[in-house]
């Protein structure tokens, strides 16, 4: 089936700097790819949907130039989160919508989660 | 504007009951419907996806059903056991092309 990965899985980093997040699809292209977070003990929020060779689109309440997103290939989306700040620790979780590629016919257009960022803002 | 409802918030059972998780969406044009499992710090596991046209989907211990008409979904696990604890989590989709709406999950403890 096809795979989604997310790097690095888990990063620790001090308030006022910035932390990129990578998010492949793997076997398959996603001209879409989808940006959620996950704050304890709650669902997940969509932030921002990524398009490749576009810019993205923000969820309302979400600060487009805080949460960089860059979706320069159809297999690679980044989400850069800048001036990090406590606050900002959270779940970042990606997904990307199988289009084209060997993932199986029963798979198209599903969306295929990644495994999950957990931030923590110093 | 699309909203998921799951009841209950948190559920606890005796290892080998059986059981049911609801899910409620507030429009029924949806594309489909996905349940997760999300064990704790980790992501999310694709449990059963319904299309809009299927009315359920079963793998294993796990059936889950889709009532579109009705905006409901309901995930029934049999012979529950205690590596079944984590957090539920219902989503639909409106469109092939839209972003994913979920629950706020049920979270659910099976005791050994």
């Amino acid at each position: 089936g096809a795979v989604v990965s997310q790097h690095p899985s888990w990063v620790i980093c001090k308030s006022g700097t910035s932390v990129k997040i990578e998010c492949r699809s793997l076997d398959f292209q996603a001209t879409t790819m989808f940006w959620y977070r996950q704050f304890p003990k709650q669902s997940l929020m969509l932030m921002a949907t990524s398009n490749e060779g576009s810019k993205a689109t923000y969820e309302q309440g979400v600060e487009k130039d805080k949460f960089l997103i860059n979706h320069a290939s159809l297999t690679l989306s980044t989400l850069t989160v800048t001036s990090a700040h406590p606050e900002d620790s959270s779940f970042y979780i990606c997904s990307a919508r199988n289009e084209l590629g060997r993932a199986s016919l029963s798979s198209y257009n599903e969306q295929f989660f990644g495994p999950g960022t957990r931030l923590t803002v110093l | 504007k699309q909203e998921v409802t799951q009841i209950p918030a948190a559920l606890s059972v005796p290892e080998g009951e059986n059981l049911v998780l609801n899910c409620s969406f507030t429009d029924s044009a949806i594309y489909n419907l996905q349940w997760f499992r999300q064990d704790p710090g980790k992501g999310l596991t694709s449990l059963l996806l319904i299309q809009s046209s299927q009315r359920e989907q079963t793998s294993g211990r796990l059936n889950a059903s889709l009532d579109k008409s009705s905006g409901r979904s309901t995930l029934y696990i049999a012979a529950s056991q205690p590596g079944d604890s984590a957090t539920y989590l219902c989503a639909v989709m409106k469109t092939s092309y839209d972003k994913v709406i979920f629950g706020p999950g049920t979270s659910l403890s099976v005791i050994p």
